[in-house]
């Protein structure tokens, strides 16, 4: 099974900061990696695919970067709605369709 | 819009049973595959089970094989799970989550709200 290392699993940050959060994969995914955002008690939403695409409707302040093992999700601002816990997801090959273990971003 | 509503859930004792269910609207159910994602309380995201369009591939995790079974109905636009044999470990919030219009590579584009299973004599 592929594996996924998130780090870190938790930051403090403040509005306006630029974040980097990073997803290593214990074998070589190409580009099959995807970035979820959830809030405490709601669904997660995908954020990013293909390991850099932007999905429809998400602001252009979240990017991703990366293909094989590492792989990266940067907010360039971090603005309040964006406190939340984010999930790398790999869809290379199946089964398991791996999460990573989460990181946590609050406000500092 | 694409809406996915899971049903289902409940208190169920070790050892016994359940079926989830997952309506979809909005858009062509038999053209995606759908997937089973659950979050035990205050952990990660753990993947359940996929299905592909047609069923012809069905995937599980190795935590449930055996004893969960996914399928789903395209004439009622509806994903179902059916969960024997359940342990506590299976508490978790359960949400069926679509695979996007480029399959795997698309990731997991629309999710339901989830629906609670907690498993307790």
């Amino acid at each position: 099974d592929i594996q996924l290392t998130q780090s870190p699993s938790f930051l403090s940050a403040s509005v306006g900061d630029r974040v980097t959060i990073t997803c290593r994969a214990s074998q070589g995914i190409s580009s099959y990696l995807a970035w979820y955002q959830q809030k405490p008690g709601k669904a997660p939403k995908l954020l990013i695919y293909a390991a850099s695409t932007l999905q429809s409707g998400v602001p252009s302040r979240f990017s991703g970067s990366g293909s094989g093992t590492e792989f990266t999700l940067t907010i360039s601002s971090l603005q309040p709605e964006d406190f939340a816990t984010y999930y790398c997801q790999q869809l290379n090959s199946y089964p398991p369709l791996t999460f990573g273990g989460g990181t946590k971003v609050e406000i500092k | 819009e694409v809406q996915l509503v899971e049903s289902g859930g409940g208190l169920v004792k070790p050892g016994g049973s359940l079926r989830l269910s997952c309506a979809a609207s909005g858009f062509t159910f038999s053209s995606y595959s759908m997937n089973w994602v659950r979050q035990a309380p205050g952990k990660g995201l753990e993947w359940v089970s996929s299905i592909s369009s047609s069923s012809s591939y069905i995937y599980y995790a190795d935590s449930v094989k055996g004893r969960f079974t996914i399928s789903r109905d395209n004439a009622k636009n509806s994903l179902y799970l059916q969960m024997n044999s359940l342990r506590a470990e299976d508490t978790a919030v359960y949400y069926c989550a679509r695979e996007g219009r480029l399959g795997t590579l698309h990731g997991l584009d629309y999710w339901g709200q989830g629906t609670l299973v907690t498993v307790s004599s």
